[in-house]
């Protein structure tokens, strides 16, 4: 299966700690896209990379937060200090941006509790 | 400021009868518009996608949509449902014209009973 894989699936952490989750995309997309999804509602875009270079971050995207995608491939979300308000999906979806059109294709989440 | 509104949190229909899941759009430029499902434990599927073609957009599943730009709607219809199609439904919208994040509605979980 060629598809967006993300690891973990779960984490459980105490709040304070770090945690870090991997994104990897689709081969040969250029675009990759982190989004959060709380519960009963939809998912909110965070920040997303065109390649290696991260173009734009979501207000919701605190400075606890950081988003890498070193060589253009996979990328990381890592969270510092966890707070119970951080308990969420962790979406990301993978693209190949040819002019305007664009489909985004999305992993199966990461979901993390903060107790 | 683009924004999608899912007029029904909650839909519920017997299998075999029509389905409809309703979503009215805000943009200042002409949108792209999608439906994306997702099913417990799984990741979000796209249905379908307009993009300024045809305003009858047909998807996977035998799910379509129709592109009103007079009415602002983007509603998703089935003509017969099935219990795989429980699930929560995802009106989405982004700008064309340069292309970024997409903006999620607030979901429909349609429920199908025997």
């Amino acid at each position: 299966d060629t598809g967006v894989s993300q690891d973990p699936r779960h984490k459980i952490t105490k709040r304070g700690q770090n945690v870090t989750f991997r994104c990897d995309p689709i081969s040969e997309h250029n675009r990759l896209y982190w989004y959060r999804q709380t519960l009963g509602q939809g998912p909110e875009f965070l920040t997303y990379f065109q390649n290696e270079a991260q173009l734009e971050k979501s207000r919701l995207l605190s400075d606890r937060f950081s988003a890498e995608r070193p060589k253009g491939s996979f990328s990381t979300l890592e969270i510092q200090r966890t707070e119970q308000g951080d308990s969420a999906m962790y979406l990301c979806a993978s693209s190949f941006s040819v002019g305007t059109e664009e489909t985004q294709y999305f992993g199966p989440g990461t979901r993390l509790l903060v107790l | 400021a683009q924004s999608v509104t899912q007029l029904d949190s909650h839909v519920s229909v017997s299998e075999g009868t029509p389905v409809l899941l309703r979503c009215n759009y805000s943009s200042s430029y002409s949108p792209s518009l999608f439906w994306y499902v997702q099913h417990p434990n799984k990741g979000l599927q796209l249905l379908l996608k307009y993009t300024s073609a045809a305003t009858l957009v047909k998807g996977i599943n035998g799910f379509e949509a129709e592109f009103k730009k007079s009415e602002t709607s983007f509603h998703l219809t089935k003509p017969s449902a099935h219990m795989s199609d429980a699930a929560e439904y995802f009106c989405v919208v982004t700008p064309s014209g340069g292309y970024n994040k997409l903006i999620f509605g607030a979901g429909t979980r349609l429920a199908v009973h025997p």
